[in-house]
């Protein structure tokens, strides 16, 4: 049963300190993007990646946020230093390759759940 | 594990029923459109897509209906089941680009 794997699923910290979520696309996907999901802002799409090179991150906070594909079976999402505004649901979602389009449906993961005290 | 917002617009349907639920788009140039569905504590899950070359699409007890003039998707849910209660999120992609944005998000809610 193929799936997106992200974790940590719960992770609480405390402000100024370093997070590290990982994710863990469908083989063979070669999209992956991260999002958050708060209360307020629903569903914000951060960053994303095609064949692990970045396309968009314009919507993550540059001073404290990082996003990197080590290698086509990890992604990661930093941030450092972390700060209670940060808390949220971070969810990583994969795409397969499009068949003569550019994307197709994306698959999500179950989410880390982040709390900054 | 909740994960969605307070002050989602809510859509509550009896048991059997047929739910639609709707969504303006606001970009004239996204030409691709997706419906989510996100129950407590998990992550989105893709329902059925549309391209706009089209206008409707069937799936297994969902219709998605694009409407391009005037902006508007809507996610129609036949015989709808007690399963069915989740945040429903349509999104969408614009022409060229394979950014998904997501829309504010409708909670459905099942009356027995």
């Amino acid at each position: 049963d193929a799936r997106v794997t992200q974790t940590p699923r719960h992770k609480v910290t405390e402000m100024g300190q370093e997070v590290t979520m990982r994710c863990q696309p469908i083989l063979g996907h070669n999209t992956v993007f991260w999002y958050r999901q708060t209360m307020m802002q629903g569903l914000e799409l951060l960053a994303y990646f095609r064949n692990r090179a970045p396309l968009d991150d314009s919507g993550m906070p540059k001073d404290r946020f990082s996003a990197e594909m080590p290698d086509a079976t990890l992604a990661t999402l930093k941030i450092q230093p972390s700060e209670p505004r940060d808390s949220a649901v971070y969810f990583c979602a994969s795409g397969p390759p499009g068949t003569g389009y550019l994307y197709t449906e994306a698959f999500f993961g179950q989410g880390t759940r982040l709390t900054v005290v | 594990g909740e994960s969605v917002g307070l002050h989602l617009p809510t859509l509550s349907v009896q048991e059997g029923d047929n739910s639609i639920i709707n969504c303006a788009y606001s970009n004239s140039a996204s030409d691709y459109f997706i419906w989510y569905k996100q129950e407590s504590g998990k992550g989105p899950q893709f329902i059925i897509d549309i391209r706009s070359n089209m206008d409707k699409r069937q799936g297994q007890r969902v219709t998605v209906l694009l409407n391009k003039t005037v902006k508007h998707l809507s996610l129609q849910i036949a015989a709808t089941q007690p399963g069915d209660s989740a945040v429903y999120f349509c999104a969408e992609a614009p022409e060229g680009d394979d950014k998904i944005i997501f829309g504010k998000g409708t909670r459905l809610h099942i009356l027995p």
